[in-house]
Parts: C-alpha cells; structure tokens; sequence
C-alpha cells in the first residue's frame, strides 16, 4: 500500500450513467491529482488541488467533476461519458502542489464506458 | 507539451543485464524523478534527484542528471525477471508531467 487508496479498483459504466472515483491519502500531503491513462498515450493531469482548492483543469470536458471536500479526499464525478473515456484513471498525492519531494500514486480505477 | 521524454521506447533484455533509460526534457528542473509501473497498476517513485546533484544510488538503482544536456539516464543493475514494467521520468519545474515511458521486459 502506498498511503493512496483508490475505489473502485475497476469500474463498468454505461454512457447514460453517473459515477464517482474516489481518492484518499493518508500521508498528510497538501496536494491532490487526477490524472487519465489511456492505451498509447502518455499520463496525462487532468486536475491539481492544492490545500482543496482546484488549482489547474486542464481542458478537461465538464462531463468529468473533480471534488476535493478535505486535503485527505478526492473525488472525481462521471456522468454521460463516452466510449473514449475508457481509461486507467490515476489519483496522485504530494506534500506541496510543486512536488518538490515527488508523487505517490494510488493503484488506479480501470474504467470501462460500454 | 510533455516535459519528459523517455528513450527507448521498447528495451527486452535477459536475466542478469544491465538496462538503461534516458529521459529528456525542455525547461529548466527543481528536481528529476523516475517511477515504475507494472501492467495495469499506479506508479511507484523510484528515485528522486534534485537539480544540484549529479548521481544517485538506491539498491540496484542509479540515476544521473545533466542539466546542461537537459537529460538523465536510470541504470538498473542485474536486472532481474520483476523488473519487468514501464518507467517513466518525471521533472518538475512547477508541475509535473511525464513521459510515454519505457517498457523494458527482462527475460527470464
């Protein structure tokens, strides 16, 4: 176990339905990611909060929601997603949103849009 | 854009070989860091190396930086069947992003 703790491990959804991914770390970090990886393609940040407040989006489409409700819990809501979200979705913790002192991930949720 | 970039893409080497890993990036660094990921899994920090120094040891691990080629390379020692996985370089130069990585199979 890292100290990042990702539920679900995987995750079937369909186009029409509304979900949430949900991140907790237990390091006391000030920082919080998402990040989307997909098949060929390389990591890529989606949100950063920082002391639960979002600090980057990067162009991601609103049918994804980001909740960061304390610094110890993330939240990433779906709704009418499509096909092309079938992704491995990364939550990732730091002590300070430069990462100075590196990121710890948590094992992923695997998740399918059918 | 990404920030750091992984060469080679592919590495299959046996049981017993040294690998090598190079990551490349554009700006100017606080610190360069490499992870590894196994087929499915999040990823797991390695080793961090600040931008003031030039080499790092950890287990079988070792890791140099050049600032003035923008670049570091990750050794892996006797490498075994486990290390098998994709590793990816990181830098940070007030967020991070990272590489497409190199998968290196180590055969058995």
């Amino acid at each position: 176990e890292t100290g990042v703790t990702q539920t679900p491990r995987h995750l079937v959804m369909g186009m029409t339905n509304k979900k949430s991914l949900k991140c907790e770390q237990h390091l006391g970090h000030n920082a919080m990611y998402w990040y989307k990886q997909s098949a060929k393609k390389p990591l890529e940040l989606m949100f950063v909060y920082s002391l639960e407040e979002r600090v980057e989006n990067n162009s991601v489409p609103s049918r994804f929601s980001p909740e960061c409700p304390n610094s110890s819990h993330l939240f990433l809501h779906l709704h009418t997603l499509q096909p092309e979200d079938s992704a491995l979705y990364l939550c990732a913790s730091s002590q300070d949103r430069e990462g100075n002192y590196g990121y710890t991930f948590g094992s992923g949720t695997r998740l399918t849009v059918v | 854009s990404q920030q750091g970039e992984e060469d080679p893409q592919a590495l299959s080497i046996q049981e017993g070989e040294n690998a090598t890993m190079n990551c490349s990036y554009k700006t100017s660094i606080n610190n360069l860091q490499w992870y590894r990921q196994n087929s499915g899994r999040g990823l797991v920090h390695l080793i961090l190396i600040r931008s003031n120094e030039r080499e790092k040891h950890s287990g079988r691990l070792r890791v140099t930086l050049d600032t003035s080629k923008k670049s570091s390379s990750l050794l892996i020692t006797a490498s075994r069947a486990a290390d098998t996985a994709s590793y990816f370089c990181a830098t940070n130069a007030g967020k991070s992003t990272f590489g497409d990585g190199t998968t290196l199979t180590v055969k058995p």
